[in-house]
């Protein structure tokens, strides 16, 4: 079945950075738009970006432009999310879920990681 | 960017009641790109509809959706106990912009 598996949980420092993996299986992987989505303690979802896996190219939210960086290995069907300069705010837990086909004329993410929690804290 | 508020932001029901749940856009979007998701405690969001109005893989037909516009509506028919969650519908405006409403907490009375 279609699955994305994303890395375990981290725990940062102020200032660091983390990356998080979400590794796809049940598909192919180069076909489908790999979205970034977060979600603070206790609040809504936040999208940060989007990966084709296929090329490598993203396009990020205004808000993270400086400081996240999408990548993709399409040898081992992970695309990765680098966050940096980290602080207390970005504590959240980090998903990373599939787009709709380009073919449709929806969009949707369906399905998504089951979510990583990064902390940051001194 | 397209502001997405959902309303209300808690809807306390009894099991077997009709639930409606409103979701509105800060300027007229393309029902093609409004879709609804449901996450529950300690779980990912799962996909219920999409394109405003159609269920999604396996959701169960007591979900439906509608609207057009500005104003989208999530209802469930008959609640069931293990729809107590939270809903949150979604615009898709582009690579650059896709935004999410605030979410509305769907608890038991």
């Amino acid at each position: 079945q279609v699955q994305l598996v994303q890395s375990g949980a981290e725990v940062k420092k102020p200032g660091a950075s983390v990356k998080v993996s979400c590794k796809a299986s049940g598909y192919t992987f180069s076909n489908y738009l790999i979205h970034w989505v977060r979600q603070a303690p206790g609040q809504g979802l936040e999208w940060m970006g989007i990966i084709n896996p296929s090329g490598g190219s993203t396009s990020y939210a205004q808000k993270f432009q400086s400081r996240v960086t999408m990548t993709s290995d399409t040898s081992t069907n992970t695309v990765y999310m680098e966050l940096t300069s980290l602080r207390s705010e970005d504590t959240a837990v980090y998903y990373c879920a599939r787009g709709a086909p380009g073919s449709s004329i929806y969009r949707w993410f369906d399905p998504w990681g089951q979510g990583t929690l990064v902390t940051v804290s001194s | 960017e397209v502001v997405m508020t959902q309303s209300p932001g808690t809807l306390s029901l009894s099991p077997g009641e009709r639930a409606t749940l409103s979701c509105r856009a800060s300027q007229s979007i393309s029902s093609n790109l409004l879709a609804w998701y449901q996450q529950k405690p300690g779980q990912a969001p799962r996909l219920l509809i999409y394109g405003a109005a159609n269920r999604a893989t396996g959701i169960p037909d007591r979900f439906s959706g509608s609207g057009s516009g500005t104003d989208f509506t999530l209802t469930i028919s008959r609640l069931e106990p293990e729809d107590f969650a939270v809903y949150f519908c979604q615009h898709y405006g582009g690579s650059r912009s896709v935004t999410f409403g605030q979410g509305t907490r769907l608890e038991i009375k």
